[in-house]
């Protein structure tokens, strides 16, 4: 069974720095997909990656996938308040379908 | 470009009473899906559609749930009888393909089981 997790659950930083959040599962896939949520609405799609090696870059967001190691990261760079959000990755396995990870709560603070 | 429509916003029921939500995708999308999100946790599948057909209903439970897309534009998703325990937002989400199946999502409902 393929299992998604995240780290850290919970991120408080404050504006101005740089952190990482990690993805990482437990069966080969090359699909890998990031999205915000923002408290009490839906999801928005932020990142497709679909190769190993793939690098996205959106604003002061920076998503990469790494196949082997079974790892993607979401790179935050220079933080303001507005990125304030949960952030989840979730991962598509052929036969298994779509499958989240637990998010990761990130705020903020000026 | 219209987003994904989803109707309730929201519903309180009493348990083992019967619920529907209902969802319009994108136009042209031929990809439906329906998730599960309960507080504090990711979503969960519950059931994907492929213009009118079933690609994975795996962790759907039938015994209460069942969802349609009889003319492969719409959905409906049904709870019969309702538990305590399916308290939660249920998401639909399109996409225009299952390939790239980058998935944009409705408002969702918020259903809470009393």
């Amino acid at each position: 069974e393929l299992k998604v997790e995240q780290n850290p659950l919970f991120l408080s930083m404050q504006e101005g720095k740089n952190y990482t959040i990690y993805c990482n599962y437990s069966t080969t896939s090359d699909r890998l997909y990031w999205y915000r949520q923002d408290p009490g609405k839906s999801l928005e799609s932020l990142f497709v990656l679909l190769s190993n090696g793939a690098v996205k870059q959106e604003g002061r967001l920076m998503a990469s996938l790494d196949t082997k190691a079974r790892l993607s990261t979401l790179h935050i760079t220079a933080a303001v308040h507005d990125l304030s959000a949960t952030y989840f990755c979730a991962v598509w396995i052929y036969g298994q379908n779509f499958v989240f990870g637990p998010g990761t709560r990130l705020s903020v603070l000026p | 470009e219209a987003g994904v429509a989803q109707s309730p916003r929201y519903k309180i029921i009493e348990k083992r009473q019967s619920v529907a939500f209902w969802c319009n995708p994108i136009s042209g999308h031929a990809t439906l899906y329906w998730y599960q999100q309960i507080l504090g946790q990711g979503p969960k599948l519950l059931i994907q559609f492929q213009n009118n057909g079933v690609v994975d209903d795996s962790q759907l439970p039938k015994d209460r749930f069942s969802a349609e897309r009889l003319k492969g534009v719409d959905s409906t998703l049904k709870i019969q009888p309702a538990k305590l325990e399916d308290s939660a937002v249920y998401l639909c989400a399109s996409s225009f393909d299952s390939w790239l199946a980058e998935q944009y999502f409705g408002p969702g409902t918020r259903l809470t089981v009393t």
